[in-house]
This record gives structure tokens, C-alpha cells and sequence, in this order.
């Protein structure tokens, strides 16, 4: 199947810093990468998606001055935490489809998944 | 709008027993729903899906899953279960009707005993 790559794994910031998250597509192109939050023992919360070359789609209720997403090229897209308090302390997970051209007819790959830890 | 159901927190199976892990979703028009496995401090792992044809389909590690519509269930299993399917399983749907987003359910922790 598709590799998706997420980096870092893990990270702790402090307080009032940001932090940069990478997901990358392996072995093909995304055009659009998704990006979820995963709080302790609950499911994934959908907070924006992810399109190359134009502005990130958010969902409800997500900040996006805060989360800010770029979609530079067709196999990276980064989210980047900015001014990072503790309440953001969570997992962030990132996931993106291949191929392309059978839009939600094939499953999703996800990253890794990155702890973000604000201290 | 779309939805996923998993009634069960968590279930607990003896080692070799066959497990079940219920799954009902709602969507407009025909749906296309997926098992992803999740283990501790990682990303989800694709198992199964179902898009179109035979009812029941099989994915990897021995899993499988039986489309029922009138029931609109999805329910995931395995004949025999083993202590290294612990996990945390989840069910998704993405709605054939358009659209990227894949709605998950809560998610289910699978605890198989010795």
C-alpha cells in the first residue's frame, strides 16, 4: 500500500513557541492530505484538509491562525502549531489517498502520528 | 450528514475465541466503509474495506467484515483470536454521494486474553 510519513514522532515544546509537523506521501502524489487530532481514548477529529497549491479547508470550530496548514508541493504538507499552549498537547494524525483520480473509492493511509506534548 | 456507530468501548475475548466488533453507519446514498487498526502511540492501519459486490469481505491478518445493509452494520471479525490483536480497532465511512471526508466512530479497544 501507499507510505505515508509523519515527522516528528514526538515532540515537547514550551508554552508561547510553535512547532512545525511534516506528512509526506512516499510513493505518490497527494493532492489533498488531511489532517486529524486525536485526543486520549477518543476518536479522530477531523481539523482541516489539506489542498496543494491553495488555501486549507477547516473544519468547524478549529482556529486557523492557530493550526496553520501548507501544501507546498504534492507530497508534503505541514501543520504548524503556532503560539502552543498545554490544551494543545494532543496527537496529531495526518492521512492523504491514493490514487487521486477515484475520489472516495479507495482507502486512506495514514502517518504515524505525531505526540505534541506543551510544557 | 454522515455517522458512525461503535457501541462497544471496549471488548474483551479469550485467545483463540472468535471475536466480534459491531460497527452501524449512516450516510446519504450507498456507502464505502473501512476497519483501521490503531496500536499504542501510532497511526491507523488500513485492515479492510467495502465498496461494492461480495457482502462479506476479508482483510489482512485474518479479519473480515460483513456488509448488511438493511441492517446498515459492518460489523468486523475473526474466527480465532490471538493476544497480538490488541488494539484499539475503528470504523469510517465516506459517502459515495462526493466528498473527501471519512467519518470515524469512536473507536473499540480489543483486549484478547491468554
Amino acid at each position: 500500500g501507499a507510505v505515508v510519513s509523519q515527522h516528528p514522532s514526538r515532540v515537547i515544546c514550551k508554552s508561547g513557541t510553535s512547532v512545525k509537523i511534516e506528512c509526506r506521501s512516499l510513493d505518490f502524489q497527494a493532492t489533498t492530505m488531511f489532517w486529524y487530532r486525536q485526543f486520549p481514548k477518543q476518536s479522530l477529529m477531523l481539523m482541516a484538509t489539506s489542498n496543494e497549491g491553495s488555501k486549507a479547508t477547516y473544519e468547524q470550530g478549529v482556529e486557523k491562525d492557530k493550526f496553520l496548514i501548507n501544501h507546498a508541493s504534492l507530497t508534503l504538507s505541514t501543520l504548524t502549531v503556532t503560539s502552543a499552549h498545554p490544551e494543545d498537547s494532543s496527537f496529531y494524525i495526518c492521512s492523504a489517498r491514493d490514487p487521486e483520480t477515484r475520489p472516495g473509492n479507495t482507502e486512506a493511509f495514514f502517518g504515524q502520528g505525531t505526540r505534541l506534548t506543551v510544557v | 450528514a454522515q455517522s458512525v456507530a461503535q457501541p462497544e468501548d471496549q471488548v474483551n475475548v479469550a485467545e483463540g475465541n472468535p471475536l466480534t466488533v459491531k460497527c452501524t453507519y449512516s450516510v446519504s446514498g450507498n456507502p464505502y466503509l473501512f476497519w483501521y487498526v490503531q496500536y499504542p502511540n501510532r497511526g491507523l492501519q488500513f485492515l479492510l474495506k467495502y465498496i461494492t459486490g461480495d457482502n462479506l469481505v476479508k482483510g489482512s491478518y485474518g479479519f473480515e467484515a460483513e456488509f448488511n445493509k438493511s441492517q446498515t452494520s459492518f460489523h468486523l471479525k475473526k474466527p480465532s483470536a490471538l493476544v497480538s490483536d490488541s488494539a484499539l480497532y475503528f470504523c469510517a465511512v465516506r459517502s459515495t454521494g462526493g466528498g473527501n471526508k471519512l467519518t470515524f466512530g469512536t473507536g473499540t479497544q480489543l483486549k484478547v486474553e491468554l
